[in-house]
């Protein structure tokens, strides 16, 4: 089925570990997403992009890097992750801007110990 | 700048009595909304969406919401809940005119409300 994939689904990490969460989407759109969620907060925008090689910052875009290297991926990197950044993290993709609907991928639940 | 706040942070119902979702926003142009919901650990999916057409709309799963500018209320209803309704619900507002350019593109999410449903 198209959608939005997300991988891992699950990581423990160790405080000050790397590591990259991926999203792929197979419905050629240009906008993809990158949300955390946390109990009481609803989502919160880390980082987005616009199009292949363009990323732009969200509200929460402290201690993570993203990119977009092609069309159809767009990776969330924690280059050294804190206990802060447990959380569950969605990705999502739209066509275009506004009215247009997100689809999201089923989550990545990140514990930092 | 835009803001969603959703009133109930849980809502508890009866199987079969009807449900009630309330959401207000603040925007500056003309916005879109939505609802989305979240079974439990499962990604957000779509029920509805409002862009400037009939300000009653219909959903899946017999959930419908009503565009009221002059209260800024966008509320999530439903005539009979069902044990599946069970999940959490998020409004989100998007500002259309400011973000139709790329580059500014940004939704606002609702804090959530965990709808539980009784048997």
């Amino acid at each position: 089925n198209a959608g939005v994939t997300q991988t891992p689904k699950f990581r423990v990490l160790k405080t000050g570990q790397s590591m990259t969460l991926l999203c792929a989407q197979d419905m050629n759109h240009e906008y993809m997403y990158w949300y955390r969620q946390d109990p009481g907060m609803g989502l919160r925008l880390i980082h987005y992009s616009v199009g292949e090689g363009t990323t732009a910052k969200g509200e929460v875009p402290d201690g993570y890097n993203v990119s977009r290297l092609k069309k159809q991926n767009f990776l969330l990197g924690l280059e050294s992750a804190a206990p802060s950044q447990t959380s569950v993290y969605f990705c999502a993709s739209t066509h275009r801007a506004g009215a247009n609907v997100l689809t999201f991928g089923a989550g990545s639940r990140l514990t930092v110990l | 700048a835009q803001s969603v706040t959703q009133l109930d942070s849980h809502v508890s119902v009866s199987e079969g009595t009807p449900v009630l979702l309330r959401c207000n926003y603040s925007s500056s142009y003309s916005p879109s909304l939505f609802w989305y919901v979240q079974h439990p650990n499962k990604g957000l999916q779509l029920l509805l969406k409002y862009t400037s057409a009939a300000t009653l709309v219909k959903g899946i799963n017999g959930f419908e919401a009503e565009f009221k500018k002059s209260e800024t209320s966008f509320h999530l209803t439903k005539p009979s809940a069902h044990m599946s309704d069970a999940a959490e619900y998020f409004c989100v507002v998007s500002d259309q005119t400011r973000n139709s350019g790329a580059g500014s593109y940004q939704l606002t999410f609702g804090k959530g409300t965990k709808l539980s449903v009784i048997p």
